[in-house]
């Protein structure tokens, strides 16, 4: 089946610095690709949804300065959190489309990055 | 609006107990509605779906029938697993206005041996 891999896994972080999330679909493109937070033992929030090639569009709430969003190929797109806090400590999920079985309405998760600020 | 409702957790049970997990949801549109596990510390992984009316998704032994007429997609497994004990997402997706995926807010299953 489709994969998607993330990178890295966990991320330890002082104040202040910036981080950057990769996501990659490693064996199909995808057009579009999709960022989520998830609280403990939450559900997933949807962050924003990146389009290759053009801009991010971001739920509401979410700053867009904050968290950049680069989808700059058909298999990768990276998310930066940028001059973190320890409030942004969390668990960041990626997921992708497959362009070509968009019909199926089907997406594909990376295994998650915990986020760890200090 | 989209929404999705599903049973709180956690739901705990011995090995080889019958499991459901209730989901409800109200959609503009016809949905297509989704089961996804999450076991500690990964991603989420697609268990099952089904995009019309009376379909029945199933996979590794569970099953949801989508019902239209009670709006409910109910995770169902006859016999559980201690391999089995991970957390639950209902979801469904609709594609009006564009593609976008609503989430319940999960339940924690733990099977115990």
């Amino acid at each position: 089946g489709a994969v998607v891999s993330q990178h890295p896994s966990r991320v330890i972080c002082k104040s202040g610095t910036s981080v950057k999330i990769e996501c990659r679909s490693l064996d199909f493109q995808a057009t579009t690709m999709f960022w989520y937070r998830q609280f403990p033992k939450q559900s997933l929030m949807l962050m924003a949804t990146s389009n290759e090639g053009s801009k991010a569009t971001y739920e509401q709430g979410v700053e867009k300065d904050k968290f950049l969003i680069n989808h700059a190929s058909l298999t990768l797109s990276t998310l930066t959190v940028t001059s973190a806090h320890p409030e942004d400590s969390s668990f960041y999920i990626c997921s992708a489309r497959d362009t070509t079985e968009l019909a199926k309405n089907i997406q594909y998760f990376g295994a998650g990055t915990r986020l760890s600020v200090l | 609006g989209n929404s999705v409702t599903q049973m709180e957790g956690p739901v705990t049970l011995s090995e080889e107990a019958f499991l459901t997990i209730n989901c409800t949801y109200t959609a503009t549109g016809y949905p297509s509605l989704f089961w996804y596990v999450q076991y500690p510390g990964e991603g989420l992984q697609l268990l099952l779906k089904a995009t019309k009316a009376d379909d029945k998704g199933s996979n590794k032994g569970f099953e949801a029938t989508y019902r239209k007429e009670t709006t409910s997609f109910h995770l169902e497994k006859g016999s559980v697993q201690v391999s089995d004990s991970a957390v639950y997402f209902c979801a469904l997706i609709v594609n009006t206005g564009g593609f976008k995926t609503i989430f319940g807010a999960g339940t924690r299953l733990f099977v115990k041996a």
